[in-house]
């Protein structure tokens, strides 16, 4: 089955240092995000990649970076900048073409904890 | 892209109609509107999406009127598997090669109960 891989699905972490959050697609699709969510919040858009080797920031950048190495992969690293890095990080994928015939596909998240 | 309006939570009993609104007055002519929902402790899941005709699919119904400034969501049976958080999302229909991102609100959050 198609789909996007998110690993590990609970990370905990001391402040201070940096960490890795994985994400991998089997769905050949172009473009790929990475959102953050808060308790009771909405999702915002922290990096996304509309091909390999290129992407912009999103609302949320600070903090925060990414790498496009691979179709398949784009990995987030949290930096130690990142003043409130507890939360639930979302990634996603969406094939090339017009928005409308291009949902996004989400994996089932990373909740990390620091402390 | 438009901003959208959704109740904070609704109720809605196993087996009857869940009728979802959204609001999004300021809607332009060329903005589609997208509904996803996030089951708790997973990624967001796409329903359904449209832009100005009514659409069904195998998950819902999307009812937009005619003057666009609001739309229905409706889940024809409703499940206590469709307990979730459900979000009403309008925007620009890209074009070719430019990525997909959408601003997610609070949403409404759907209980179905027994």
């Amino acid at each position: 089955d198609g789909g996007i891989t998110q690993s590990p699905k609970y990370l905990f972490r001391k402040e201070g240092q940096n960490v890795t959050l994985s994400c991998e697609q089997n769905l050949n699709h172009d473009a790929m995000y990475w959102y953050r969510q808060d308790p009771g919040q909405g999702l915002r858009l922290i990096y996304y990649s509309q091909i390999v080797n290129d992407f912009q920031k999103g609302d949320i950048a600070e903090g925060y970076s990414v790498s496009r190495e691979k179709k398949e992969s784009f990995p987030l690293t949290v930096t130690s900048a990142q003043k409130n890095p507890t939360a639930f990080y979302l990634c996603a994928s969406s094939s090339a073409g017009t928005g409308v015939k291009s949902p996004l596909h989400f994996g089932n998240g990373t909740r990390l904890t620091v402390t | 892209d438009a901003k959208t309006t959704q109740p904070t939570s609704m109720d809605c009993a196993e087996g009857r109609a869940a009728n979802l609104p959204c609001n999004h007055s300021t809607i332009s002519g060329n903005e589609y509107v997208y509904w996803y929902r996030q089951i708790h402790s997973q990624g967001p899941q796409y329903i359904i999406h449209g832009l100005k005709n009514n659409e069904t699919n195998e998950m819902a119904s999307l009812i937009i009127t005619e003057d666009r400034k609001s739309s229905t969501l409706i889940l024809p049976h409703a499940t206590l598997r469709d307990t979730a958080v459900y979000y009403c999302i309008v925007r620009v229909a890209r074009n070719t090669g430019t990525a997909s991102k959408l601003t997610f609100g609070t949403g409404t959050r759907l209980q179905v109960t027994l």
